[in-house]
């Protein structure tokens, strides 16, 4: 069965700082990836999605991702951060081919301080 | 834009009720979840439905029930609620493929 992990639960960091938050995801067969983030009191929104060709993934907000099959990693960076970046943030896959199941990592709370 | 609501933003309920959380999405999207979001253990995944009547069970689908009559609307059911089941449930929907996951505003119940 397919599985995320998010590898840390919370990152702290200050503004202007760069940030990387981590997801590696188990599943031997082809895969689509997202990363989704959830402002406080609201819903999840799409932050961007990796579903074929190139591994590197741009994003709204500034932020990329990385696809790196050998090491089953789907890694979020932004290069400086701001404020309003303060969210959570959640790795999801889903197996492709099939009826496409999204399963969820257990989410990165990033706080950014001035 | 695609539309996911969900009926209730906050929901109260007695232990032992029967519970209905409805959800509606209107861009013909042939899968429909719901999940239950928690802290420190992210969102998980209750039931999905991949098409009318088509459901399949997630991780956590122990005390819930779900209902899909019409393509747009997916109804998630708490036989008979419990305070463990105290949570956020958020439902999406999404096309087969690519499965890019549109969600509700969530529905925040309380079981006492």
């Amino acid at each position: 069965a397919q599985s995320v992990t998010q590898l840390d639960s919370q990152v702290p960091v200050f503004e202007e700082a760069p940030v990387e938050l981590r997801c590696n995801y188990s599943s031997s067969v082809s895969v689509y990836l997202f990363w989704y983030v959830q402002y406080p009191n609201q819903g999840l929104q799409l932050l961007l999605k990796y579903l074929s060709g190139s591994t590197l993934v741009k994003g709204i907000n500034g932020f990329e991702a990385e696809f790196n099959k050998s090491q089953t990693s789907f890694h979020l960076r932004k290069p400086s951060v701001h404020i309003s970046d303060t969210a959570e943030y959640f790795c999801a896959v889903s197996v492709s081919g099939g009826y496409n199941k999204l399963i969820f990592g257990a989410g990165t709370r990033l706080a950014v301080h001035p | 834009d695609v539309k996911v609501t969900q009926s209730s933003r906050y929901l109260v309920k007695r232990t032992g009720e029967k519970v209905f959380l409805e959800c509606v999405q209107d861009m013909d999207h042939e899968n429909m979840f719901w999940y239950r979001q928690d802290p420190g253990l992210g969102l998980r995944l209750i039931y999905f439905s991949y098409d009318v009547k088509m459901k399949e069970k997630g991780d956590i689908p122990e005390g819930y029930s779900v209902s899909r009559e019409k393509k747009e609307r997916f109804s998630l059911i708490l036989e008979s609620a419990s305070t463990n089941q105290t949570s956020m449930y958020l439902c999406a929907s999404s096309l087969r493929a690519p499965p890019e996951a549109f969600f509700g505003q969530g529905t925040r119940l309380t079981v006492v």
